[in-house]
């Protein structure tokens, strides 16, 4: 697709459901990262894949929170038993890779799945 | 580890005033600096990068330059308009393992006529 796309971009669940938001990176690019958008807290770090591997999960605030990605593409992030400090807009972005294989560190994001846990 | 530490806002401007945005930065190595926006209701973009030392980067009037000697890559621009109202976000880019990007709290900017 033309940018990076991300669903549902509202969720609203009760306290203790499961939810999935998906994210569909920008074509060609094998950098993928999850981050976190709450009032007042800037953006946090979650997760990153380099392919359908995840070599830096570091930001995963808990045991609750997992991610996949499959075909080197769409990115799934999965939270069980939703608490409501999981409010939140998560953000999707995904990125190049420069002719020395390295990441550019320019990132594309997605619009956003903004959670709202009841 | 990394860190970007940038002014908490939000800030409110005139339209014509001159804005800086204060961004300072802890890294390793000499990492990617980026300024990303996000109007109200769209995602965040690219709004400017310098990839090393002295380096500056200029976009939609806004210019921002990499000191390495203070850590610093403050945003400007000399004459904003009600369209710059948004949150504007101070990022790095490690220079080493697989490049993490690291961002700051973000700062809200609103013009007024």
């Amino acid at each position: 697709g033309a940018g990076v796309s991300q669903s549902p971009s509202n969720k609203v669940t009760e306290k203790g459901k499961d939810v999935e938001l998906r994210c569909d990176p920008i074509s060609g690019h094998t950098a993928l990262y999850w981050y976190r958008q709450s009032l007042g807290q800037g953006l946090e770090f979650l997760i990153y894949f380099q392919g359908n591997s995840a070599p830096d999960k570091s930001g995963l605030p808990s045991d609750r929170f997992s991610a996949e990605r499959t075909g080197g593409s769409v990115s799934t992030l999965t939270i069980q038993r939703t608490q409501q400090e999981d409010s939140a807009v998560y953000l999707c972005a995904s990125s190049a890779r420069t002719s020395g294989n390295k990441n550019t560190g320019e990132l594309f994001f997605g619009e956003g799945s903004r959670l709202t846990v009841l | 580890g990394d860190s970007v530490t940038q002014m908490e806002g939000p800030v409110t401007l005139s339209e014509e005033a001159f804005l800086t945005i204060n961004c300072t930065y802890t890294a390793t190595g000499y990492p990617s600096l980026f300024w990303y926006v996000q109007y109200p209701g769209e995602g965040l973009q690219l709004l400017l990068k310098a990839t090393k030392a002295d380096d500056k980067g200029s976009n939609k009037g806004f210019e921002a330059t990499y000191r390495k000697e203070t850590t610093s890559f403050h945003l400007e621009k000399g004459s904003v308009q009600v369209s710059d109202s948004a949150v504007y976000f101070c990022a790095l880019s490690s220079s080493g393992g697989y490049q993490k990007v690291t961002f700051g709290i973000g700062t809200k900017l609103q013009v007024i006529p």
